[in-house]
């Protein structure tokens, strides 16, 4: 089993729709939570982080974290065809190792 | 400004031959990493260095040896490459301590035949 468990997709919604994304994790160690973009060949890019639980939003999007059930999502409000990309959430323990889930890949139609 | 920079952007190889990375950061960050992300976008990590120390070895073959000769600049070198070895390979760099702010370079695509 992976320490962090995230679905594929791909997850495909109409343009204006939320999307909503999720990530599971195993490892109590975990401190700090992060949601990185990735374009099609491009380098991953922090969207959002969050070190405790509860929502943090940032525009149209909002982090959740609930370390009680290990599990993590992401919203997009009013979502943009730019918003296609490869979701992937991220999980850091000490010494400061990233690590990632598979990454969910969102088509966004106009 | 690149901020984390990555040479060649694509790499094709024939079996057993040697390569290498380049990578280089102009953050100011101490700490600079591998990433392997594989055909189903997985991404693990595969090294970490401080301040030119080797923190964080995966299980990675031995063929595979990072060399960091000064904290902006991490290299991987690749000995006897194998089919399996194709993959994207992601560098990253952060600040120790600052535990989320990770920047990646826009990866090396390496294509083994």
């Amino acid at each position: 089993q992976k320490e962090v468990e995230q679905d594929p997709g791909p997850l495909s919604v109409p343009e204006g729709a939320i999307v909503s994304l999720n990530c599971t994790y195993s490892n109590s160690a975990f401190q700090y939570f992060m949601w990185y973009r990735q374009y099609s060949r491009k380098g991953p890019e922090l969207l959002m982080y969050t070190y405790s639980s509860g929502n943090k939003e940032d525009g149209r999007f909002t982090a959740q974290v609930d370390k009680s059930s290990k599990y993590i999502s992401l919203f997009i409000r009013d979502s943009q065809p730019s918003d296609s990309a490869t979701y992937l959430c991220a999980m850091v323990t000490a010494g400061n190792k990233l690590t990632f889930g598979g990454g969910t890949r969102v088509l966004v139609k106009p | 400004d690149t901020a984390v920079s990555q040479t060649p952007k694509y790499l094709v190889t024939q079996m057993g031959n040697d390569k290498s990375i380049k990578c280089e950061q102009n953050l100011g960050h101490d700490t600079m990493y591998w990433y392997k992300q594989d055909s189903k976008k997985f991404l693990k990590i595969m090294f970490s260095y401080n301040n030119k120390e080797l923190i964080i070895n995966e299980t990675v073959p031995n063929r595979f040896s990072p060399k960091s000769p000064d904290k902006a600049h991490l290299n991987l070198h690749i000995n006897s490459l194998e089919l399996g070895d194709s993959a994207v390979y992601f560098c990253a760099s952060s600040q120790e301590g600052s535990g989320y702010g990770y920047t990646f370079g826009s990866g090396t695509r390496l294509t083994v035949v």
